[in-house]
């Protein structure tokens, strides 16, 4: 199966700061990378496909990049509705595994 | 609009079974890719079970596998997983998910609780 860890597992950031989040696949994965919002209590939000493709809807100050097996999620300026738990999935080869999450807290 | 709603949840003995229920709306649910994904209380995402949108191709997480059986229903727009032989790590809210392009999940249930304890 393929391993999917994201690092860090949590960071606080200021509102407009710039924050990435990397996940980092066992094996090459090419771009079957996903990125999801998590709040609390709520059912995940689709982010980002493909590993560089916005969702329609979502902000443009998020923005994915990377193939292989390095992935990161940017979040350009920071805003207050961002905090939440991210998390990557690997849809490349099943199962089809999630990161551990990185949690985001707002200072 | 997309809707899925799950049902089915509760609490159960260990050893015992329950079945979940997902009824789509808001799209042509035949021609969709479905998947289940749960969540232990504090913990997070676990990618449980993949069918395909004739249901003949089915993938099972190694945690599940031999326990749980994925299986829809498109004339009824409907999604099951079946779920035997349940342990206390078993414990978590299961999401039933739309599958999108690369396989992404775009749309998500609200999830249902699954309790496993005596």
């Amino acid at each position: 199966d393929i391993q999917m860890t994201q690092s860090p597992s949590s960071l606080s950031a200021s509102i407009g700061d710039r924050v990435t989040i990397t996940c980092r696949a066992s094996q090459s994965i090419s771009s079957y990378l996903n990125w999801y919002q998590q709040k609390p209590g709520k059912a995940p939000k689709f982010l980002i496909y493909a590993a560089s493709t916005l969702q329609s809807g979502v902000p443009s100050r998020f923005s994915g990049s990377g193939s292989g097996t390095d992935f990161t999620l940017t979040i350009s300026s920071l805003q207050p509705e961002d905090f939440g738990t991210y998390y990557c999935q690997q849809s490349y080869s099943p199962p089809y595994t999630f990161g551990q999450g990185t949690k985001l807290e707002i200072k | 609009e997309v809707q899925l709603v799950e049902s089915g949840g509760g609490l159960v003995q260990p050893g015992g079974s329950l079945r979940l229920s997902c009824a789509a709306s808001g799209f042509t649910f035949r021609s969709y890719r479905m998947t289940w994904v749960r969540q232990a209380p504090g913990m997070g995402l676990e990618w449980l079970s993949y069918i395909s949108s004739s249901g003949t191709t089915i993938y099972y997480a190694d945690s599940v596998k031999g326990r749980f059986t994925i299986s829809r229903d498109n004339a009824k727009n409907s999604l099951y997983l079946q779920m035997n032989s349940l342990r206390a790590e078993d414990t978590a809210v299961y999401y039933c998910a739309r599958d999108f392009q690369w396989l992404a999940l775009d749309h998500w249930g609200q999830g249902t609780l699954v309790t496993v304890s005596s």
